[in-house]
């Protein structure tokens, strides 16, 4: 299996500009997670899903932020409009179920100017 | 205070020493995980356990659920141990709080 894909790896953006992170599953798993990671607060949580349903998106900072997830294989987190204060490293990962082992994407260093 | 504490925050070892990192957390959990970041920043899950211990390899993770404390151990360390060791904990609403993680170098 190629594990948890991330897209892109890299993205250097402007203020004010919409932002898109690509996640792909691992094949049969049914709970996906997005985290951010800074070195101010550290890896957080900001929205999984079960099902492709959005369980808990208390993490998700504030309305610029929206994830979805079409289908079981497949997920975005978009940013419009950005800000350098988002620039962070924003990992995906995937598990068998919310309460079993994760997966994690290499990630996606977001760089907001 | 936040929820999981994890200490030492840097931790330098010579190679072959053996190695803990402690975790404390406060509130009540479900499952706890232990990560290892590289220094690239991929992330790997290296446990999940909720009581008992666990051993993988040189790697040994114990949890006293009582206590709220989780410990992980390397035993003869090396150079490619070299990472940042993150604890977390899973909650009964399955959201994973994490620790500020461990800074570990291995020297040869």
């Amino acid at each position: 299996d190629a594990g948890v894909i991330q897209s892109p790896r890299h993205e250097v953006t402007e203020m004010g500009q919409e932002v898109t992170l690509r996640c792909k599953p691992i094949s049969g798993h049914n709970s996906l997670f997005w985290y951010r990671q800074t070195m101010m607060r550290g890896l957080e949580l900001l929205i999984y899903f079960n099902n492709n349903v959005p369980i808990d998106d208390s993490g998700m900072p504030e309305d610029r932020f929206s994830a979805k997830m079409p289908n079981a294989s497949f997920s975005t987190l978009k940013i419009q409009p950005s800000e350098p204060r988002d620039s962070a490293v924003y990992f995906c990962a995937s598990s068998s179920w919310s309460g079993n082992e994760q997966y994690f994407g290499p990630g996606t260093r977001l760089t907001v100017t | 205070k936040n929820e999981v504490e994890q200490s030492p925050q840097n931790l330098t070892a010579q190679e072959g020493e053996f190695i803990t990192i402690n975790c404390s957390y406060s509130v009540g959990i479900s499952a706890l995980h232990w990560l290892q970041q590289h220094p690239g920043g991929g992330i790997v899950s290296l446990f999940m356990l909720s009581s008992g211990k666990k051993k993988h390899g040189r790697l040994i993770a114990t949890i006293n659920i009582q206590e709220k404390h989780s410990s992980l151990h390397i035993t003869a360390s090396h150079p490619r141990d070299s990472a940042v060791y993150i604890c977390a904990v899973r909650g009964y609403g399955n959201k994973l709080v994490f620790g500020a993680g461990t800074i570990l170098r291995v020297k040869s």
